[in-house]
């Protein structure tokens, strides 16, 4: 079984400032990761995903995140938030074996003036 | 190129009642999952169809049903519904089974009263 762990509910952040929204899974078989983004009243936008290969991913919207596997931490970055960043933010993860994602619990991400 | 489209976008319906659910996938896409999101449980995984066959399913009661039709639409049924259903329903659509992308519709807000 996988589990997801995204450890702040909520991050308010100025506008331009940098922005860290932490992720932590854990699973017995490896997995793929991934970044959804929810605005309100909408469904979910993939961001970015992690399957393989350099562990520094880049995503649509200025969006990156970095795989740490002896950590098992997905951590997505943005160096300057914009205040339409304002959204609610995913971690999910899916086992190579069968195609179910598995999300934590969000962050809200606030971005302000 | 059309994105998922989930039919209907609202629906109010009353305790023991029955309710059912569309999801028309990107065309092309053969397979189809639906989530269920609830402030108190957040994102959970319901079943995947590929190819008018069930392949994954979460841990829901039986009252949670599926199908997929050979166009790849999908709809999800749910019976004697109870107060706990109220969720935002999405569907998500990717290429073939064991996707490494899925596209997410608008979801479906059930309110159960």
């Amino acid at each position: 079984a996988q589990s997801v762990t995204q450890l702040d509910s909520q991050v308010p952040v100025f506008e331009e400032a940098p922005v860290e929204l932490r992720c932590n899974y854990s699973s017995s078989v490896s997995v793929y990761l991934f970044w959804y983004v929810q605005y309100p009243n909408q469904g979910l936008q993939l961001l970015l995903k992690y399957l393989s290969g350099s562990t520094l991913v880049k995503g649509i919207n200025g969006f990156e995140a970095e795989f740490n596997k002896s950590q098992t931490s997905f951590h997505l970055r943005k160096p300057s938030v914009h205040i339409s960043d304002t959204a609610e933010y995913f971690c999910a993860v899916m086992p190579g074996t069968a195609s179910k994602l598995t999300f934590g619990t969000g962050t809200r991400l606030q971005v302000t003036l | 190129k059309a994105g998922v489209t989930q039919t209907p976008r609202y629906l109010i319906k009353t305790r023991g009642q029955q309710v059912t659910l569309s999801c028309s996938p990107i065309s092309g896409h053969r397979s189809v999952s639906w989530y269920q999101q609830t402030p108190g449980q957040g994102l959970q995984f319901l079943f995947e169809y590929f190819s008018e066959t069930q392949r994954n399913k979460g841990n829901f009661p039986g009252r949670f049903s599926g199908r997929q039709f050979s166009n790849s639409r999908s709809e999800m049924n749910v019976s004697t519904l109870e107060l706990g259903d109220s969720a935002l329903y999405l569907c998500a659509s990717s290429k073939d089974s064991g996707f490494t992308e899925a596209f997410f519709g608008q979801g479906t807000r059930l309110t159960v009263v």
